[in-house]
């Protein structure tokens, strides 16, 4: 139980574009999700905090203009990564719990690498 | 706020052999602490965690980690590991008062055979 899906696993596309990536939780509903971004070698930084139904929470220093995250309903949340660049390549991963309570693990889905040329 | 280390970036061990993976924290506030495994390019799986109660916890995979409140650590454990076993190792932690995960740098194992 407890499946997350992340969609696409990987995108390559041209400086300027837009890229959407999808995060489902596909067997339990959940009120929060998270996303993540992650560089080679290195730990997840958590960009922001996405709770159904209302405005997310962005950390310090992430652009929300630029990384738009739209939670719709309990099994889906989508990062928006607007007019992207070269700089904003990397591996981003979202998690979704399955509660509210802070002692519920978080679930994380595979990943999607992206690439901007 | 909570933080977490993990003193060993790069861990090799022989196959077959037990390993130790180490993880300290701080915090303020009791919090809930939590070991992920990370394959190639791939999300992060949860091996194990600790909530409450008994202080040694088993996960999956034949992995266990301790739970020591006076050292404020939870290192990870298993007493042989596999070639399979290579992978990023990430400890994590939530304050029993918030949402958030506060994960360490990682620590990669890498099983020779």
């Amino acid at each position: 139980g407890a499946v997350v899906s992340q969609h696409p696993s990987w995108v390559i596309c041209k400086s300027g574009t837009s890229v959407k990536i999808e995060c489902r939780s596909l067997d339990f509903q959940a009120t929060t999700m998270f996303w993540y971004r992650q560089f080679p070698k290195q730990s997840l930084m958590l960009m922001a905090t996405s709770n159904e139904g209302s405005k997310a929470t962005y950390e310090q220093g992430v652009e929300k203009d630029k990384f738009l995250i739209n939670h719709a309903s309990l099994t889906l949340s989508t990062l928006t990564v607007t007019s992207a660049h070269p700089e904003d390549s990397s591996f981003y991963i979202c998690s979704a719990k399955t509660g509210t309570a802070s002692n519920q693990p978080q679930h994380f889905g595979d990943g999607t690498r992206l690439s901007i040329l | 706020a909570q933080s977490v280390t993990q003193l060993d970036s790069q861990v090799p061990v022989f196959e077959e052999a037990p390993v130790e993976l180490r993880c300290n924290y701080s915090s303020s506030v009791s919090v809930y602490l939590f070991w992920y495994v990370q394959y190639p390019n791939q999300g992060l799986q949860l091996l194990l965690k600790y909530l409450s109660g008994s202080t040694l916890v088993k996960g999956i995979n034949g992995f266990e980690a301790e739970f020591n409140k006076s050292q404020t650590s939870f290192h990870l454990r298993k007493p042989s590991v596999h070639i399979s076993d290579t992978a990023e190792y990430f400890c994590a932690v939530s304050a029993n008062t918030g949402n958030q995960f506060y994960f360490g740098t990682g620590t990669s194992l890498t099983v020779i055979p």
